[in-house]
């Protein structure tokens, strides 16, 4: 059984530029959760796909968004990037919305 | 609004004491709660949980903890630390009920163990 992967797994943005964060559930999951983990915090919800559309959200500004594909694997994008959004991103994947959260090992971003 | 507080963003044991970490939550609703590992460049991984029943929890690696309705709190503990315990903890909350799994965390408690 494949777990949760992401990719990449470290990357360096400067300001104002786009990024585009990757995951693949694991096999037989239908739900995809992102999280934000800034260094020295929790994580924090970003967003939740569920069957290809979002299902819930957290407090983060539009300039997040996400994809969900038919094969559940998903995509977080974030625009005009800021020094604050450095942190690490965490992909967890379920079976269904209230699903046991399994995740990645995460992707770590830093923006100069 | 649910909340979690972790008290302690670091805690100390020697190699074969007691671990105890503490969080308090706040919730309007009965919670699910939760506990997560993460060692260093690493995800998080489900260490335990309560949603319902039996306030005592038990979950991998020795660890377990109880649910106190009274005194909002699900502390962590385990009776022996071992070295390979060291790593960052988590307890997170999310209201029973909710249409989506949405974790709200702690800021977490770093272990660490001396041999």
């Amino acid at each position: 059984e494949t777990g949760v992967t992401q990719s990449p797994t470290h990357l360096i943005k400067t300001r104002g530029q786009q990024v585009t964060l990757r995951c693949s559930s694991q096999s037989g999951h239908n739900t995809v959760s992102w999280y934000q983990q800034a260094l020295g915090q929790g994580p924090q919800f970003i967003f939740q796909y569920y069957r290809e559309e979002e299902n819930g959200r957290g407090n983060f500004p539009p300039r997040f968004s996400g994809l969900q594909f038919p094969n559940y694997s998903s995509e977080l994008n974030v625009n005009a990037l800021e020094l604050d959004d450095s942190a690490l991103y965490l992909c967890a994947s379920s079976l269904g919305r209230n699903g046991e959260l399994f995740f990645g090992e995460g992707s770590r971003l830093t923006v100069l | 609004a649910q909340s979690v507080t972790q008290l302690g963003s670091h805690v100390s044991v020697s190699e074969g004491a007691l671990v105890l970490l503490r969080c308090n939550y706040s919730s309007s609703v009965p919670p699910y709660l939760f506990w997560y590992v993460q060692y260093p460049n690493q995800g998080l991984q489900l260490l335990l949980k309560y949603t319902t029943g039996a306030t005592l929890v038990k979950g991998i690696n020795g660890f377990e903890a109880e649910f106190k309705k009274s005194e909002t709190s699900f502390h962590l503990t385990k009776p022996s630390a071992h070295m390979s315990d060291a790593a960052e903890y988590f307890c997170a909350v999310m209201r029973g009920g909710d249409s989506s799994y949405k974790l709200i965390f702690g800021s977490g408690t770093r272990l660490l163990v001396r041999p």
